[in-house]
């Protein structure tokens, strides 16, 4: 069974700085897709960025970026220039590539606070 | 804009009573999830449905059930609530895997039982 473990139970940085975020998973699986959401303190869960394990270019969606590493199964999300807004739970998740009508399988999850 | 909605987000019930959790997309998607999330464990699938009147089981079925008679909404049901069953649920949904793998999430509602 697919099992994702995310280390850090809290971290936090200060505003306009750096931070990673890790993720390791564990699949015997070839394709597959990988997975950083955020769910703010309003609660509301939103996809932050994704990768599909067959691309080795790393995915970036504007200051968030993701460094894949498919042979050591570890998938680490990057906050450039952290903004206050970015204080939220973030999940890392696991879907098998066209399987089981895309069940994805969740991280424990890191909350993250920004300070000003 | 994807729009899931759940019918409320806040709960209070009392031990015993059948509760009835409410998801509606906007979006024609034919998959919907029902996760619960609590402190510590992350999200855990309850039940997923990929197609009205389909249900399946997922990680954690114990105590609850669902129904999907029409494709944009699915209901969690539980039965007779216990104290064990205080949690925040999430619905989520998704188009078929083939096509898109993004799963859209509600607002979650926050239950608590007595």
């Amino acid at each position: 069974a697919q099992t994702v473990t995310q280390s850090q139970p809290e971290m936090s940085v200060q505003e306009a700085e750096t931070v990673t975020l890790s993720c390791t998973y564990d699949t015997s699986e070839n394709n597959y897709y990988l997975f950083w959401y955020k769910q703010p303190p309003s609660r509301q869960m939103i996809l932050v960025i994704r990768q599909e394990a067959y691309k080795q270019q790393n995915a970036t969606e504007n200051r968030f970026s993701v460094n894949f590493q498919k042979a050591a199964k570890s998938f680490s999300l990057k906050i450039s220039d952290s903004q206050l807004g970015d204080t939220a739970m973030y999940f890392c998740a696991f879907m098998n590539y066209g399987g089981s009508q895309g069940n994805l399988i969740f991280g424990k999850g890191t909350k993250l606070s920004v300070k000003p | 804009d994807v729009k899931v909605t759940q019918s409320s987000r806040y709960l209070v019930k009392r031990t015993g009573e059948k509760v009835f959790l409410e998801c509606v997309q906007d979006m024609d998607h034919e998959n919907m999830f029902w996760y619960r999330q609590d402190p510590g464990l992350g999200l855990r699938l309850i039940y997923f449905s990929y197609d009205v009147k389909m249900k399946e089981k997922g990680d954690i079925p114990e105590g609850y059930s669902v129904s999907r008679e029409k494709k944009e909404r699915f209901s969690l049901i539980l039965e007779s609530a216990s104290t064990n069953q205080t949690s925040m649920y999430l619905c989520a949904s998704s188009p078929p895997a083939a096509y898109q793998e993004t799963q859209y999430f509600g607002p979650g509602t926050r239950l608590l039982v007595l």
